[in-house]
């Protein structure tokens, strides 16, 4: 079980940019969640996608959207790029049934913007 | 809202010893759950060990163990037998107990630094 995967594992973008980044759950998890972790901060969650839709969502602009697929793998947009979106994305996977099994995380994709 | 306030932003500690990491939290829910998280320069999050509110025993995980005090609003790890590979960035996380898989409310985590 290769876990959670993210993709791309680091990025560089440019202000004013749109950026697309890649998660697939673990094997078995139907609920993905993304947050985003700024340097030297704790993770703040940006949204979650169950059943291919927008389920809960953090205090986050709408320039940040995502998608989950019929596979469960989802992705995070950003549009119009700022220097303050530079953070590590982190997407964490779970079962919606079952809240005693732990969520799992992968190892994020590291966002810098120029 | 929640808020997780983690009030240490480095801790060192010598091998072998025992070292407590603090965590103080605010909510008005009455049952949520409480977790400790590891991120090693890897920065892949790794639950360390988690605490129902309603169970009043306190959670152990090996050398991981919880000091709960709901009343106050406390939720500390203790780690005994610290090693090398216990370095990392140590987060406390929040939440709710919906009927589904809710989402966390993170603190700012420690960074536990084990020394030879």
């Amino acid at each position: 079980d290769a876990g959670v995967t993210q993709s791309p594992t680091h990025l560089i973008k440019t202000r004013g940019q749109q950026v697309t980044l890649r998660c697939s759950p673990k094997s078995g998890h139907d609920t993905v969640s993304w947050y985003q972790q700024a340097l030297g901060q704790g993770p703040q969650f940006i949204f979650q996608y169950y059943e291919e839709e927008e389920r809960q969502r953090g205090n986050f602009p709408d320039r940040f959207s995502g998608h989950q697929f019929p596979n469960y793998s989802s992705e995070l947009n950003v549009n119009a790029l700022l220097l303050g979106d530079s953070a590590l994305y982190l997407c964490a996977s779970s079962l919606e049934w079952d809240r005693d099994t732990e969520a799992f995380f992968g190892q994020g994709t590291r966002l810098t913007v120029v | 809202a929640q808020t997780v306030t983690q009030s240490q932003p480095e801790m060192s500690v010598q091998e072998a010893e025992t070292v407590t990491l603090s965590c103080t939290y605010d909510t008005s829910e009455s049952n949520y759950y409480l977790f400790w998280y590891k991120q090693p320069p890897s920065r892949q999050m790794i639950l360390v060990i988690r605490q129902e509110a309603y169970k009043q025993q306190n959670a152990t995980e090996n050398r991981f163990s919880v000091n709960f005090q709901k009343a106050a609003k406390s939720f500390s790890l203790k780690i005994s037998d610290s090693q090398l590979g216990d370095t990392a960035m140590y987060f406390c996380a929040f939440m709710k107990h919906l009927r589904w898989y809710s989402t966390l409310t993170f603190g700012k985590g420690t960074m536990l630094l084990v020394s030879p």
